[in-house]
This record gives C-alpha cells, structure tokens and sequence, in this order.
C-alpha cells in the first residue's frame, strides 16, 4: 500500500525558514516524480513545486520561485521542501503527492499545517 | 493564469445524477488532455477519482465519469450516495510546467 507522511509543519514568524518533510513507502521511491501541493485553511488547492524522479527536472509555482527549494533522497525515500522567506499567505497545509504525468497526482499524503504569524 | 471555472456547490438526491462544470481556456483545459478530478472530504486529504478526461483509477466506482468539450470539462456522479458528498476540485495541465485548479464544487446529497 502506497504510504507518503508528511512532517515539519509547525508555527513561523514572517520572514522565517521551515523544512517540510515527506516519507514514502509502498512503492519504488526512485522511480516516481513527487509535487508539493498546498491548500490555505478554506480555501483551494495550489500547486507548489514538482521533483522528477532523478532529480533532473524541477518545476516551482511562480508564488514561491525563488524562496522555496525542492530535493529528495532517494536512499531514504524521502522527499523535502525548504521554505525560506516565508510569508503570511504560505499558512496552509502541505501535501506530498505522487506523480501520475502531466501534473495529475495519484497518491496523497495526509499533510502537515503550516502557520506563517507574527 | 487564473484558476479554472467550477460551480461553487451542486446537489442531488440519493439514486440521481450531479455533473459538475470545470472551464478553462484553449491553454489549460483546451489544449491538453490531461484533465483530472479530486474529491475531499473535510479534514481529509485529496483522492484521485479521474485523470486524463475520463479515466478511473483503480478502486473508483464507475458512478464516476469524465469527460471533456473544448474548453469545459465535466464530472458526472451517477447514483449518488450520501458518501459522495464532498468538495470537489478539477485541474489541468497548462504547460510543461503548470497546473491550474479549479477553485471546487461542495456536492450535497439531499
């Protein structure tokens, strides 16, 4: 059975740093792309960022080009997501979510909140 | 790019029918079939019900459908059960590098 669980999430003041973590299992790791997908508290989905399975291709919403960065240890089955520079409209919670190809996303993690507040 | 175009809600009774609308343009929906459905329950994570237009993953009920029409997309749910309820959201692929949603459809079985 496909497992991804997410960690990291927690409380940060504007302007701070978050590493979110995402541990897959039930699958080969190494051969699937992963996306980061975010969903502010009511509110809809949002795409964040995309890691193909070698690590050769790299996609980044526009909202957070440059202040987050995306990697993955293929060893460890782990995915994660540096945030940086972080802003009040980042609170929201990050899914981790496998890759079924043209950004369409199989399976889902059960997410970590992330509150950005003074 | 905006986000795609859903109702913000839909209902049926038990046994009927709800299609759920889901319109983009020529350079997301339009352009590319790669269309894909969601639904969530509250608290819950996402779950796949389509992809590429009209196909199911394994484990989804056939009450679910997909299609496509220019630059509208649709969901059908067939049959509704008082599990259906829930949000639904579209997305498309709009680009080598991006995906638009759509801003999802709280279905309410009456």
């Amino acid at each position: 059975e496909v497992q991804l669980v997410e960690s990291g999430g927690g409380l940060v003041q504007p302007g701070g740093s978050l590493r979110l973590s995402c541990k897959a299992s039930g699958f080969t790791f190494s051969s699937h792309g992963i996306h980061w997908v975010r969903q502010a508290p009511g509110k809809g989905l949002e795409w964040v960022s995309y890691i193909a399975s070698s690590t050769t291709t790299i996609y980044y919403a526009d909202s957070v080009k440059g202040r987050f960065t995306i990697s993955r240890d293929n060893a460890k089955n782990s995915l994660f997501l540096q945030m940086n520079s972080l802003r009040d409209e980042d609170t929201a919670v990050y899914y981790c979510a496998t890759s079924l190809g043209w950004f369409q996303f199989d399976s889902w993690g059960q997410g970590t909140l992330v509150t950005v507040s003074s | 790019q905006s986000a795609l175009t859903q109702p913000p809600s839909a209902s049926g009774s038990p046994g009927q029918s709800v299609t759920i609308s889901c319109t983009g343009t020529s350079s997301d929906v339009g352009g590319y079939n790669h269309v894909s459905w969601y639904q969530q329950h509250p608290g819950k994570a996402p779950k796949l019900m389509i992809y590429d237009v009209s196909k199911r993953p394994s484990g989804v009920p056939d009450r679910f459908s997909g299609s496509k029409s220019g630059n509208t997309a649709s969901l059908t749910v067939s049959g509704l059960q008082a599990e259906d309820e829930a949000d639904y959201y579209c997305a498309s692929c709009a680009g080598i590098n991006n995906v638009l949603f759509g801003g999802g459809t709280k279905v309410t079985v009456l």
